[in-house]
């Protein structure tokens, strides 16, 4: 079975600062990784995902993620922090079964809120 | 293109009572899940379809069933509601349930209050 852990409850960070939202995982086989984003009172929105290839994936409103096999971690990163960046952050791995099929089952972290201070 | 909607936005019940939460997306997409958000807990997934006409339990299932009424709408029932099931439910869509890692389209949620 697989899991995601992220660290850190909670990331505090001024803003124009960079900022790193830490994750990692353990699957089995090779992993499909997702960051989501959840502002107050709203479902989660994708930001980014690692499917193979390139360890730095780019992705929405600036934000990046660094993937790293030996470490098994995908931190989440952005060079100059917003306020408007301060939400909860989840970090998700997707289940895939013997056959090589997946049915979308993203098995999700606890989440870490990010605060970004003016 | 509204996405994901899901109604009502927030319920109270009370233990023993029976309702069900109601999703529909208009992505056309084959694939819909129901997940419970807990603090500190993350997702849990309870029921996922992986097309129409299948259903199949997630990671916490218990007290809980499922319809997919047609490709658009996938519905969950509480039978008899505990207040272990206070939570915040969300349902999601993807495009493709079998080979591709599409990120799922989430709705906004439904708070439910089990007293």
């Amino acid at each position: 079975a697989q899991s995601v852990a992220q660290p850190e409850d909670q990331v505090n960070v001024a803003e124009g600062n960079p900022l790193t939202v830490k994750c990692t995982y353990s699957v089995s086989g090779n992993p499909y990784l997702f960051w989501y984003v959840q502002y107050p009172n709203r479902g989660l929105q994708f930001l980014l995902k690692y499917i193979t290839g390139d360890n730095l994936v780019k992705g929405s409103y600036g934000f990046e993620a660094e993937f790293n096999k030996s470490q098994t971690s995908f931190h989440l990163k952005k060079p100059s922090a917003l306020v408007s960046d301060s939400a909860l952050y989840f970090c998700a791995v997707r289940e895939t079964n013997a056959g090589g099929t997946s049915y979308g089952k993203l098995t999700f972290g606890q989440g870490t809120i990010l605060t970004v201070h003016p | 293109n509204a996405g994901v909607t899901q109604t009502p936005k927030f319920q109270v019940l009370k233990t023993g009572q029976s309702m069900t939460l109601q999703c529909a997306q208009d992505m056309n997409h084959n694939s819909m899940y129901w997940y419970r958000q807990d603090p500190g807990m993350g997702l849990r997934l309870i029921y996922y379809s992986a097309s129409e006409g299948t259903t199949d339990k997630g990671e916490v299932p218990n007290g809980y069933n499922v319809s997919r009424l047609n490709k658009r709408e996938f519905s969950l029932r509480l039978e008899s509601a505990a207040p272990s099931q206070t939570s915040v439910y969300f349902c999601a869509s993807s495009e493709a349930g079998h080979r591709g890692p599409s990120p799922l389209h989430f709705g906004n949620g439904t708070r439910l209050t089990v007293t």
